[in-house]
This record gives structure tokens, sequence and C-alpha cells, in this order.
């Protein structure tokens, strides 16, 4: 069984440009979450989906950020215009439907993509 | 707005030494968990705790939690290089739509 996969792991973009990236959850799991880390801090929530639906979106700043996770194919944050506080790690993670790992939850994280603004 | 604290946030023990790693939260939560970053990596999970008095062990590693206290604890009994690592709790609170609030982190370098 694959664990989350995020792709590129590594994106560079100029000030201005678009940046997506993207996750795919584990086989079975339908919920994907994404947060956002800065160096030397931890993980800070940015949002929760589910298929075709955003659960919660607390954490996204309320310009240029975007996610979507659609019918088919991986959830997608896109960056619009992108400045140089947008370098981080973006960590995808993903967890079952509840009833299939009720009582943990537990969130299982992708490799992470480092985007880097120049 | 809850808030979790881990102390220290950087720890430099030998090899052989045992050290305990504290989590601090500020509301009621239904879980907590621990997670461990290699530099560069992604998170690897160790340990979920689901209530009062629950102690988790796998090898070195020891996970308790006091909920009344809002404290978690991870203990490392004769540390040894391989768990140098950055470690983190995160609490989830079911409600606020299985969020996961992450502690500061702890930054651990074991020496030989």
């Amino acid at each position: 069984n694959a664990g989350v996969m995020q792709n590129p792991r590594h994106l560079v973009r100029r000030r201005g440009q678009e940046a997506r990236l993207r996750c795919s959850p584990m086989k079975g799991h339908s919920h994907v979450y994404w947060y956002r880390q800065l160096p030397e801090e931890g993980l800070k929530f940015m949002v929760y989906l589910q298929k075709e639906n955003i659960i919660d979106e607390s954490g996204m700043p309320k310009e240029r950020f975007s996610a979507e996770f659609p019918k088919e194919g991986p959830s997608i944050l896109r960056i619009q215009q992108v400045v140089r506080g947008d370098s981080a790690a973006y960590f995808c993670a993903s967890s079952p439907s509840p009833g299939l790992d009720f009582y943990t939850d537990t969130q299982y994280f992708g490799p992470g993509t480092r985007l880097t603004v120049l | 707005e809850l808030k979790v604290e881990q102390n220290p946030l950087f720890l430099s023990m030998q090899e052989g030494k045992n050290y305990t790693i504290y989590c601090n939260y500020s509301t009621t939560s239904d879980r907590l968990y621990w997670y461990r970053q290699d530099p560069g990596k992604s998170l690897e999970s160790l340990f979920v705790l689901l209530s009062n008095g629950a102690v988790k062990q796998e090898g070195r590693l020891m996970a308790s939690l006091d909920t009344k206290a809002r404290l978690s604890t991870l203990h490392i009994t004769a540390a040894v290089h391989d768990l140098s690592a950055t470690y983190f709790c995160a609490v989830l609170i079911t409600g606020t739509a299985s969020k996961l609030t992450f502690g500061t982190g702890t930054r651990l370098q074991v020496t030989l």
C-alpha cells in the first residue's frame, strides 16, 4: 500500500508566478489535510478537504491560496502570485474515513513539497 | 485558540543518558500524537494517546498523557545517535474538523 504521495518534491518559482502542489492520499483514505512548515517551525494547519468538499479552510490565507480535492485525481494546493514569504515546506496528510480507523484518526504525512520563491 | 508548547526546544544529550520532552496544551483534547521528523524529511507517526493515563512504549521511547494536567511527555531511555531528530507533539480536538495543532518541536541531538 503506497503511502501519501506528493509532487513535485521541490519547486522553484519566481515572484508573481503560480505554484501548484499535488497530493495523492493513501489508498482508501478520503480525508486530506494540508499543512505548511516555515523554516525552524512546527507545522501549521491550512485546509481540510474531502472529495469535492472543503471542510475547514480556517488556516488558509484569505488571498492567493486555494485548494481542491476533485472526485477524480489528486488534491491540489494552488498559490497564485507567489511571494518570498510563501517559501516553505508544504505537507499533505491523509486519514481514513471514520469507522476504518476511528479510534486513532492518525494522519499519515507525505514527503512534502519544498517551495522556494526567488 | 489552542496553544501547544513543547520544551525544551533544543536538547543535546550524550548517548546512554535519559531525558524527557514535555508537551503542554491549553484546552481539552481528544487525542495527542507524537511525530518524528528527520531533517528534510516528512513526519513519521510514533504514538497516539487517547485517554488519561495512557502510556505507550516503542523501543527507547515512551509517551504518556495526563489529560487533567494537559501534559504529555516523551521519555527517552539510554539515548542512541539514531534518535537524533526533531520531535513534535500534536493535539487533535474533534469538532474542529480534525485538524492537528502542532507544538513548536524539540530538536534532539544525541552525541557520541
